[in-house]
């Protein structure tokens, strides 16, 4: 069952904050952020695992809360660049070969306006 | 940076015909991926490879799929019978570890008319 993000939508001016949020009704191993721009592949932003985590790099974070199988992605004073679809992709659980598969969330688009 | 490469960026082909999509993984990657996200929706999960087998598949990937790995370098993705609901990017992907970052190609964008 895939993860449900919210909102669907965002549109900021550049400088404002946001969060995105993906959850999931199964307990989960782990949560990947990518983010898509238009006509491009999903890069990755980051791996979160189970055990409850917060990463970032320059202003881009997340957080995971494994009791709530919830994870948020937060965007601080957003430059141009961000602007985007980014998907959460989950993994409920790694088999001896690893890395199985990810699945994604709808996405959410984020336009950042000057 | 090593990036994935996909051939061909676009394809168009006729129902029913048989096509073929093209990876390049990166060289010391050791799983091998393949996705596909329909215009605007979601990037679904086809099929994970390792070690020279399949390692898992989704319900998508059905008896008209099938990957294979035909020498050191390549990744291909074959599709013996098109269906029009088969049209979508098709995106590669690559990891050296388990569960570690997932490196996307370009995508084919195939269409079957």
């Amino acid at each position: 069952q895939q993860p449900v993000q919210s909102p669907q939508a965002v549109i900021l001016r550049e400088g404002e904050d946001a969060v995105i949020n993906c959850s999931s009704s199964k307990a989960l191993y782990s949560v990947h952020w990518y983010r898509q721009k238009h006509g491009e592949a999903p890069v990755f932003l980051m791996i979160l695992l189970k055990g409850g985590e917060q990463k970032g790099h320059d202003k881009i974070s997340a957080s995971f809360n494994e009791k709530k199988q919830q994870s948020s992605l937060y965007l601080t004073a957003s430059q141009l660049s961000y602007s985007g679809t980014y998907f959460c992709g989950t993994e409920i659980g790694v088999s001896n070969f690893g890395n199985e598969k990810l699945t994604f969330g709808t996405g959410t688009r984020l336009t950042i306006i000057p | 940076e090593p990036e994935v490469t996909q051939t061909p960026s676009h394809q168009v082909t006729q129902m029913g015909q048989e096509v073929i999509l093209r990876c390049v993984p990166i060289s010391n990657h050791l799983y091998f991926y393949w996705y596909r996200q329909i215009l605007g929706q979601k990037v679904e999960f086809l099929v994970s490879f390792y070690n020279n087998e399949i390692s898992e598949k989704s319900e998508i990937f059905d008896d008209q799929f099938s990957v294979e790995r035909p020498d050191g370098s390549n990744f291909t993705l074959k599709i013996r019978s098109t269906k029009l609901e088969d049209s979508a990017m098709y995106f590669c992907a690559s990891s050296d570890l388990g569960g570690e970052k997932l490196f996307f190609g370009s995508g084919t964008q195939l269409s079957v008319l």
